[in-house]
């Protein structure tokens, strides 16, 4: 059991440029979020995925794009690239909220520097 | 904007002593949850109490929850070095798929 896995650990980027962040779980969980956390701040939540095919805003989800293809996979795209981008990235999966196991399974992150 | 607020923002205790960090929340909550990262790493969960609850155990952590207060505690007894890391809250608000983090406290537990 891997857990939550995510691709790629580092990248820089030039202004406008545009990449794309895989995550991947094999807990069959249904939800699929991604965060991202700044110095001296917890987490804020990007965009979420309430199941295959379905995705929905977070808190901050401007200059972000996210695909649910697969049920097992979540990706976030940054379409242009910005300074203010500069974060580190965390995927998180889980059962139902509705369900009694609620907690969240958090990927190692991804710590994407804009230039 | 964030939904919890931990207090202190920083704690640094010898080892052997008891950490208790606080959280306090805006709206009403379905359950609230404590997790911790290490430096670098994701987060972990801890321990998930719900709102109906007002005290769980887990090991040597203990939370409690007042909802008339919107507040929760976490209290690490007999701490060790390992526990360095920080804790954050996060609340689960009703007919809400997401969850808000607090800015979280940083706990140095020393040897």
């Amino acid at each position: 059991n891997a857990g939550v896995t995510q691709t790629p650990k580092f990248r820089v980027l030039k202004t406008g440029q545009s990449m794309t962040l895989l995550c991947a779980q094999d807990m069959n969980h249904e939800y699929m979020y991604w965060y991202r956390q700044d110095p001296g701040m917890g987490l804020r939540l990007i965009h979420y995925s309430v199941g295959e095919g379905t995705t929905a805003k977070g808190e901050v989800p401007d200059g972000y794009n996210v695909s649910r293809l697969k049920k097992q996979n979540f990706l976030l795209g940054l379409e242009s690239a910005a300074p203010s981008q500069t974060s580190v990235y965390f995927c998180a999966s889980s059962y139902s909220p509705g369900t009694s196991k609620n907690e969240q399974f958090f990927g190692p992150g991804t710590r994407l520097t804009v230039l | 904007s964030q939904q919890g607020e931990e207090d202190p923002q920083a704690l640094s205790i010898q080892e052997g002593e008891n950490a208790t960090m606080n959280c306090s929340y805006k709206t009403s909550i379905n359950n609230l949850q404590w997790y911790r990262q290490n430096s670098g790493r994701g987060l972990v969960h801890l321990i998930l109490i719900r709102s109906n609850e007002r005290e769980k155990h887990s090991g040597r952590l203990r939370v409690t929850l007042d909802t008339s207060k919107k507040s929760s505690s976490l209290l690490i007894t007999a701490s060790r070095a390992a526990d360095t890391a920080s804790y954050f809250c996060a609340t689960a608000v009703y007919n809400n798929n997401d969850m808000r983090f607090g800015a979280g406290t940083r706990l140095t537990v020393k040897p």
